[in-house]
């Protein structure tokens, strides 16, 4: 049973272009939530999507968009990139329904600006 | 908002002494709570959850932690570290909304052990 997979898994872009990450959850899970992991600090939220449908957003600018296709995969697109997007970029699937459902992580894309 | 506090950046500890890692939360009330560890070039693995019921939960590769509501805390134990457990910890907090909720973690702390 594979688990979720990022891809890709090392990207180098300059300021201002554009990046599109992609996820494939876990097998039978429906729910993406993408976080992003700076050198040195604990990841923090970007949004969920559940349902192809963007549920819940961290404080992050409009420059973070995403999507969900009807297989449950998600692209995080980026735009207008400077170097403070330099990071770490985790993609966690889980369950949508129901009590609170354990999230697992893929193993990232790490993001270089230059 | 909930906030969680990880006030050891960097803990060295010696191969079979024991470890805990500190992590204070913020909320008005229980949130969900969470250690998860994370080795170089790898994701995010869960240690261990604590939603309710009984404080002290044990989790895998011997990890323990126990909830402390009068502390606001949720620390991670273990009786005997091995070279292995070498790695980055991270507690986060969910808000039990019933759904998938989003994580809010910790800054980390990065455990060296020493052979």
């Amino acid at each position: 049973d594979a688990g979720v997979t990022q891809s890709p898994t090392h990207l180098i872009k300059t300021r201002g272009q554009q990046v599109t990450l992609r996820c494939s959850p876990k097998s039978g899970h429906d729910t993406v939530s993408w976080y992003q992991q700076a050198l040195g600090q604990g990841p923090q939220f970007i949004f969920q999507y559940y349902e192809e449908e963007e549920r819940q957003r961290g404080n992050f600018p409009d420059r973070f968009s995403g999507h969900q296709f009807p297989n449950y995969s998600s692209e995080l697109n980026v735009n207008a990139l400077w170097l403070g997007d330099s990071a770490l970029y985790l993609c966690a699937s889980s369950l949508g329904r129901g009590s609170y459902n354990e999230q697992f992580f893929g193993p990232g894309t790490r993001l270089t600006v230059l | 908002a909930q906030s969680v506090t990880q006030p050891d950046i960097h803990i060295t500890v010696s191969e079979g002494a024991s470890l805990e890692l500190r992590c204070n939360y913020s909320y008005g009330a229980t949130p969900y709570l969470f250690w998860y560890v994370q080795s170089p070039g790898q994701g995010l693995q869960l240690l261990l959850k604590y939603f309710s019921g009984d404080t002290l939960v044990q989790g895998i590769k011997g990890f323990e932690a126990e909830f402390k509501r009068s502390q606001s805390s949720f620390n991670l134990r273990k009786p005997s570290v091995h070279w292995s457990d070498a790695a980055e910890y991270f507690c986060a907090v969910a808000i039990p909304t019933g759904t998938a909720s989003k994580l809010t973690f910790g800054t980390g702390t990065r455990l060296q052990v020493t052979l």
